[in-house]
Parts: C-alpha cells; structure tokens; sequence
C-alpha cells in the first residue's frame, strides 16, 4: 500500500528553527508537495519538490531525497504565525496525490 | 481571497435531512475536487471534475452526490448521511487534472456535523 508519515504533532519556540519530516513508500514518485493550514481556514501550498535537493524560499526551504524516499520542510526564524498544521503530499506514478495526515505545529513565545 | 469560496462555512443536519455544499472558483481553472478530511487523518479524495466530466469517483457511498454545472461551480448534494460523515469537506481547484507540478488551491472548507 501507499503510505505517506509525518510526526503527528511538533512544538517550536519562537524564533528558532524547526524540521519538519516527511517519509512516504508510493507506487512510483511525481513530485512532493508541502501546503500549511492555519486552523479553520483552507491550505495553501507552500513548496513543490521533483528533483533531489535542497529548495528555499525565504524563511522556508523544502528538501527531498528520492533514493531515501524522504523529505523534510524546514522553517527558519519562527513566527507565532506559524503555527499550523503542515501537510505533505506526494503524487504517483498515476498522477494521484497520496497525502500524510499532517504536522500541527505549535509555537511557543 | 483564496479564490476559492465555499457555503456554508458550517452545517448541522440530520441523517434524514438534504443539504447541498456549494464551491465556486475564481482562477479560470479546469479541474475541481471534493476532499474530506477528518481530524488526524490524510485528506480523502472525493470526486475530481476535469473540464466539466467526473473523472474520479474513489468509492464514496452513494449518499454524497457531486454536480459541476460548468467548469467555475461545484455542489455535493448530502442525503441520509451518517454521523461518521460529521468532517471538514474542502473544495478544491487546480488549471490542469493530473500532471505532476500542479498545485491545488483549497477553499475554507465546510465543517458539517451530522447528529
């Protein structure tokens, strides 16, 4: 079966850096998608990942490694803001997004 | 403005009763879907329209039924749902159906509570 993990639940303090882990075992690989969802409100897509590598985006960078079947979003300078739940979703070898059951993240002042 | 809009934000209904969720997109875009999603689990996909056609259908009981009307709107008609179905059901939209980089745009979703 496909399957897509994330820790269930993290906590930061503001102003520090947090990683944020991602592991999947999908029938082939398109693409690794990280979206933030602010409690109640919709998610919204934060980083699209093919290749292997390291992808930034100003306090947010997104990683993946194909070969270990794994990425992490890492969010640097953290603002009470960030508090969210962090959802990573890969799509298939048929196109399919297969989603994890996201991160809530909590920030501490 | 996330350029997708739901109604209602909320419902409450019981399991005799029929209610529609309503989404409408913004983005000139060509796909739309209906995920539920529950607490601590991944999103479920629903229904996915392409250009106006039902292209998924991932076994959802026939108590939830999906209308595109044309390629900015759609519904999902409830009727004699279970409390197992009380969930956030998010619209969602993409410009194409199923290629790699394509991002979704996700509505505020409707948090429904079946009693």
């Amino acid at each position: 079966g496909q399957n897509i993990d994330q820790p269930t639940e993290m906590t930061a303090t503001e102003g520090a850096i947090v990683q944020i882990n991602c592991t999947y075992q999908t029938s082939g690989f398109n693409g690794l998608f990280w979206y933030q969802q602010h409690a109640g409100e919709a998610p919204t897509f934060l980083s699209y990942n093919v290749l292997d590598g390291l992808e930034e985006k100003g306090r947010f960078s997104s990683f993946l490694s194909r070969s270990k079947g794994y990425s992490y979003l890492l969010l640097k300078e953290l603002q009470m803001k960030d508090s969210a739940s962090y959802l990573c979703a890969v799509r298939d070898s048929n196109y399919q997004l297969i989603w994890g059951a996201g991160t809530k993240l909590i920030i501490k002042p | 403005e996330t350029g997708v809009t739901q109604t209602p934000r909320h419902l409450v209904m019981g399991m005799t009763n029929k209610k529609s969720l309503k989404c409408e997109q913004h983005l000139g875009h060509n796909a739309m879907y209906w995920y539920k999603q529950s607490a601590k689990k991944p999103l479920e996909l629903m229904f996915v329209y392409s250009l106006e056609e039902r292209v998924e259908n991932n076994s959802v009981p026939s108590r939830f039924s999906p209308e595109c009307p044309n390629s900015s709107h759609l519904f999902l008609h409830l009727h004699t749902l279970q409390p197992e179905d009380s969930a956030l059901y998010l619209c969602a939209s993409s410009q194409e159906f199923g290629k790699g980089a394509e991002k979704l745009f996700f509505g505020s979703g409707t948090q429904l509570s079946v009693l």
